[in-house]
């Protein structure tokens, strides 16, 4: 069974800095996808960031990018130039490819930004 | 309609009761998952609905959990015999179809916050 493990249940960083959230996942499969989703106290989830697990390439998405280690399984989330609207649980998430499965969470990193 | 939606946004019930909780999807989406949040467990899948495929059930915690998706689109998860246990937050999400740009991102409703007492 797959498993994502995130190892930091709280950060804090202050407005305007840069901040790593740490992921790290287990799998037998090759092809597979892995996402970073952001929850704010409104409970809505919201995708911030995918990565391809057949891609090199780290994915971008303004100021957030990962650094997906394959080898190592390991799939971080940086944030640039901390925003206060950035305060929020952080799940990483992976499925595998194909589409059919349900998303397998880590158990969160809450974010908070320090003015 | 923009996005997913549930229904209610807030439940109370007592120990025993049985609860209805619904997810509208996004329009044209087919495929339809139900996961639950908890404190202790995290965030759990439950259940996904694809076209008219017969559902994985593989996530459900025990028989008290069932679902339905009828014509397609909207969906119940319904709980027998509540207990305390229960209280969560129950979020779904939908996806679109093989080749749709949304295939490979499931969009979450804003979630059902079950409380048993």
């Amino acid at each position: 069974a797959q498993t994502v493990t995130q190892s930091q249940p709280e950060m804090s960083v202050q407005e305007a800095e840069t901040v790593t959230l740490s992921c790290t996942y287990d799998t037998s499969e090759s092809d597979y996808y892995l996402f970073w989703y952001k929850q704010p106290p409104s409970r809505q989830m919201i995708l911030v960031i995918r990565q391809e697990a057949y891609k090199q390439q780290n994915a971008t998405e303004n100021r957030f990018s990962v650094n997906f280690q394959k080898a190592a399984k390991s799939f971080s989330l940086k944030i640039s130039d901390s925003q206060l609207g950035d305060a929020a649980m952080y799940f990483c998430a992976y499925r595998a490819g194909g589409g059919a499965d349900g998303l397998t969470f880590g158990k969160g990193t809450h974010l908070i930004i320090q003015p | 309609g923009a996005g997913v939606s549930q229904s209610p946004s807030n439940k109370v019930t007592e120990k025993g009761k049985d609860v209805e909780l619904r997810c509208d999807p996004i329009s044209g989406h087919t495929a339809l998952y139900w996961y639950r949040q908890s404190l202790g467990q995290g965030l759990e899948f439950l259940i996904y609905f694809q076209g008219n495929s017969a559902p994985d059930k593989s996530g459900l915690p025990s028989d008290r959990f069932s679902a339905e998706r009828t014509g397609g689109s909207v969906s119940t998860l319904t709980i027998q015999r509540t207990q305390q246990e229960d209280s969560a937050v129950y979020l779904c999400a939908s996806r679109g179809l093989a080749g749709d740009w949304s295939y490979n991102e499931q969009f979450f409703g804003p979630g059902t916050r079950l409380t048993v007492l």
